[in-house]
């Protein structure tokens, strides 16, 4: 079964003090792998689409890379308004499916 | 910057009630969705559509769901006799190309009493 798993399930955080998110992936065969930002009470904001091991993408303060089994989300000295929910969701290859398997997010709050 | 509106933002309605949950995607993209996610859980798929027929549901989407695009803009779910455990945040979603990127919109919150 296609799974994702994302750790940790939350994060505290000092202004400026870089981390990264883990988010492990099981799926029959990759075609993308997605990471989202969710706000409180908000639909889930797209920030990054992974394909292939090795590859990276980079916006602002946040950096995605995957390997095979696994992506992170490196968060380089981040700021108060970067607190949200990350989602990180992948999607299968084969058949008509397109849809996304989502984890269950890891919840970051950053503190001035 | 295009984007995905939901209306209502919140609906309240008695078990057994019928609600219609609407949506209108980027205006470009093909490929539409419905997700949901129940407080404090993952969200969920329930159903993709393109080229106006059902292209996969999950178990979730069951016959008291349905899905229709009843003209060029609106994408709607309706639930046709709802139940507690109906109640969640209901995201509709599109997507340009298959296997591209979902933009999702703000939600519309779902109370079953």
């Amino acid at each position: 079964e296609d799974q994702v798993t994302q750790s940790p399930e939350a994060l505290r955080l000092q202004e400026g003090e870089s981390s990264s998110l883990n988010c492990s992936y099981t799926v029959s065969g990759l075609r993308g792998l997605f990471w989202y930002r969710q706000d409180p009470g908000k639909g889930p904001e797209f920030l990054f689409t992974l394909y292939s091991a090795g590859e990276e993408k980079e916006k602002e303060r946040l950096k995605a890379t995957l390997t095979k089994k696994e992506s992170f989300l490196h968060i380089t000295a981040p700021k108060p308004e970067d607190s949200a929910t990350y989602l990180c969701a992948v999607q299968a290859l084969g058949g008509a499916t397109n849809k996304l398997i989502f984890g269950t997010g890891t919840l970051l709050a950053v503190q001035p | 910057e295009p984007e995905v509106t939901q209306t209502p933002s919140h609906q309240v309605t008695q078990m057994g009630q019928e609600v219609i949950l609407r949506c209108v995607p980027i205006s470009n993209h093909l490929y539409f969705y419905w997700y949901r996610q129940i407080l404090g859980q993952k969200v969920e798929f329930l159903v993709s559509f393109y080229n106006n027929e059902i292209s996969e549901k999950s178990e979730i989407f069951d016959d008291q769901f349905s899905v229709e695009r009843p003209d060029g803009s609106n994408f709607t779910l309706k639930i046709r006799s709802t139940k507690l455990e109906d109640s969640a945040m209901y995201f509709c979603a599109s997507s340009g190309d298959y296997g591209n990127e979902q933009f999702f919109g703000p939600g519309t919150r779902l109370t079953v009493l």
